[in-house]
């Protein structure tokens, strides 16, 4: 099974409107830490967010939001007010406590277009 | 601090030959991890190491080794390169707590012809 999924290949959304972009995880680890990176057409990987496990309150970070329901083991982004800069692909990652490595796991990604 | 450094940014290789693509660090992170991002998808482990003298394998380790002399250094070596080795690496370091992100090198994007 997969741990990270991520359903939305691609999602087109109006300059200034917001957007979410959906993420669902599966983990056995009671401690365990989500986060999005944001990868642009230039090819490097830019941290957004985190949620942390034990968080009680959704994570913010400006125009960022992480919409976390931990009963439904789902962490979505929402991006408010729109940019055109905003156009990239969006990843979806995990850390878990239980992995030695403390390794990111990935999702496929979701490519936003932004439309003026 | 600048952060992860990755050289080279791009290369072409010919089926057969060797190559080792450097990783420095100087945030003094105890853990670093190389990754591949194959095109439209997200990146998987290939080796990961948790200090000085310490590495072990991730998800994808074939064809590939690693070493770990220094903290700061994480060197990846490509044996036999295979077209199958195309792809975009990524180096990133971390602390070693679940809640800290990871932070990425620019890339190297490689070509196995």
């Amino acid at each position: 099974a997969q741990k990270i999924t991520q359903t939305q290949p691609g999602m087109f959304v109006q300059e200034k409107e917001a957007v979410t972009l959906d993420c669902t995880y599966d983990t056995s680890d009671q401690s365990y830490g989500l986060f999005w990176y944001k990868q642009p057409s230039s090819g490097e990987m830019i941290f957004l967010i985190y949620q942390g496990s034990y968080d009680e309150q959704n994570a913010t970070e400006g125009r960022y939001s992480l919409n976390f329901q931990k009963a439904r083991k789902s962490a979505n982004l929402v991006i408010s007010a729109s940019q055109l800069g905003d156009s990239a692909m969006y990843f979806c990652a995990m850390r878990e406590a239980g992995a030695g490595s403390y390794q990111l796991t990935f999702g496929k990604g979701t490519k936003l277009s932004v439309i003026p | 601090n600048a952060g992860v450094t990755q050289t080279p940014k791009f290369r072409i290789l010919k089926i057969g030959q060797s190559m080792t693509l450097q990783c420095t660090q100087d945030m003094n992170h105890n853990y670093m991890y190389w990754y591949r991002q194959d095109p439209g998808m997200g990146l998987k482990l290939i080796y990961y190491s948790v200090g000085a003298g310490i590495t072990d394998k991730g998800e994808v380790p074939n064809g590939y080794n690693v070493s770990r002399s220094t903290t700061e250094d994480f060197p990846l070596r490509l044996e036999l390169a295979a077209p199958s080795q195309t792809s975009v690496y990524f180096c990133a370091s971390s602390y070693n707590y679940v809640y800290n992100e990871q932070f990425f090198g620019p890339g190297t994007r490689l070509t196995v012809l």
